[in-house]
């Protein structure tokens, strides 16, 4: 079965600070792994995907297969960052369901 | 840049109701899906859509649920006889033809039962 657990519900980090918001998954298959974000009262984004290897934002995540974790970084948090975070799993093959974990409010304090 | 638009943003109905959830994908999008968040809890995959059939669906989807596409722009979702427990925020998303690409999100539509 597709698990994906965040184990932080809330996270409150000083503007500036570094930020690492923590994902692991729990697949058997090939797994793509994306970051999704919600901004207050807007609709979930897509911030990162594993296969892009790219910085978003400011923000990184490296795919750990070893430790079956993707979790999300940035070495200067700023006040925009504030918003739900949300770690996503698929099969790589694609067009397949989207397994959410719990999400974790980030909160940046000035 | 094209977005998912979802109506109504908030949707009020007494239980045992049937409600209409409305999606109108990204128009060069083929795969259409639908989640759902209740209050405090993860987002959950409800069903997928592709070629005009249900491609997957979740324990979540039962005989209450169906979608539909009814022509070419709209994708809605039907709840025949709602139960308190269906009060929720419904997502729709959408990816284009090959699948491959990360799906869209719509605002989502609140759905209180009472």
């Amino acid at each position: 079965a597709q698990r994906v657990t965040q184990p932080e519900k809330l996270l409150s980090v000083f503007k500036g600070a570094p930020v690492e918001l923590k994902c692991n998954y729990s697949y058997s298959g090939s797994p793509e792994l994306f970051w999704y974000v919600q901004y207050s009262r807007q609709r979930l984004q897509l911030l990162l995907r594993h296969i892009s290897r790219e910085s978003i934002k400011g923000f990184t995540a490296d795919l750990n297969k070893g430790e079956t974790s993707f979790h999300l970084k940035k070495p200067f948090a700023q006040e925009e960052d504030s918003a739900m975070y949300y770690c996503a799993l698929r099969d790589i093959q694609g067009a397949q369901k989207l397994v959410f974990g719990q999400g974790t409010r980030l909160t940046i304090n000035p | 840049e094209p977005e998912v638009t979802q109506t109504p943003s908030h949707q009020v109905t007494q239980m045992g109701q049937e409600v209409i959830l409305r999606c109108v994908p990204i128009s060069n999008h083929l795969y259409f899906y639908w989640y759902r968040q209740i209050l405090g809890q993860k987002v959950e995959f409800l069903v997928s859509f592709y070629n005009n059939e249900i491609s997957e669906k979740s324990e979540i989807f039962d005989d209450q649920f169906s979608v539909e596409r009814p022509d070419g722009s709209n994708f809605t979702l039907k709840i025949r006889s709602t139960k308190l427990e269906d009060s929720a925020m419904y997502f729709c998303a959408s990816s284009d033809w090959t699948g491959v690409q990360p799906q869209h999100f719509g605002d989502g539509t609140r759905l209180s039962i009472l």
